[in-house]
């Protein structure tokens, strides 16, 4: 089975822009979820779908939001981006409510 | 509350085993898991043991979790120069669909 992939890997946007992630769940996975890593506040949970629902977010503002699709896909969108917003977001899949297995990012700078 | 607590840095010698612990606060966790991050890549999943289980061994790998004292750790036998990294731990809970990380604990393996 192919793993979670998420494009793009890489991604350079300006302050003030806005910005859409995508990624692709391991193959009947149902679960997607989002995650922020940053060298100073680690990985950090920013919202869990499954079937084209929001479960749960965290402590993120408004100008983060995402969806899923009813093949499982998700996107991820910031808009107004800060310089704080420059991370590496990884996105996780799982079966209902299993383990969760992990794309290899994107890493967006903002500049 | 939710907190997941990992020493810094880990150093060892080329064929020595390593021990990487953690401290959880939640004891309404449902799984418990072990990631590694190579330098500019996602996170891997390595194991994961289920909250009822005491131990679980897979290979050169060993997870041991005492519930009484929320303590998990992971044990690495004959460590290899490839297995410098980053060690997350993390739980999770059925109720709330996301994972909660540790800092991460960093892994010299030295020749």
């Amino acid at each position: 089975k192919a793993g979670v992939t998420q494009t793009p890997r890489y991604l350079i946007k300006t302050r003030g822009q806005q910005v859409t992630l995508s990624c692709s769940p391991i193959s009947g996975h149902r679960s997607v979820s989002w995650y922020q890593q940053t060298p100073g506040q680690g990985l950090q949970f920013l919202f869990e779908y499954f079937s084209e629902t929001q479960r749960n977010k965290g402590n993120f503002p408004g100008r983060f939001s995402g969806r899923q699709f009813s093949n499982s896909r998700s996107e991820m969108n910031v808009s107004t981006l800060e310089l704080g917003d420059s991370a590496l977001y990884l996105c996780a899949s799982s079966w209902e409510q299993g383990v969760f297995y992990f794309g290899p990012g994107t890493r967006l700078t903002v500049t | 509350g939710e907190d997941v607590e990992q020493s810094l840095f880990l150093s060892v010698r080329e064929g020595d085993s390593s021990v990487i612990n953690c401290t959880y606060t939640d004891s309404s966790s449902t799984y418990l898991y072990w990631y590694k991050q190579e330098p500019g890549a996602g996170l891997q999943l390595l194991t994961y043991i289920f909250s009822n289980m005491d131990m679980k061994q897979d290979q050169r790998l060993t997870v041991l979790l005492n519930k009484k004292d929320k303590h998990l750790s992971l044990r690495i036998a004959d460590t290899q120069t490839g297995d410098s990294a980053i060690y997350f731990c993390a739980e999770s809970m059925d109720s709330s669909y996301k994972l909660i990380f540790g800092s991460g604990t960093r892994l010299l393996v030295r020749p």
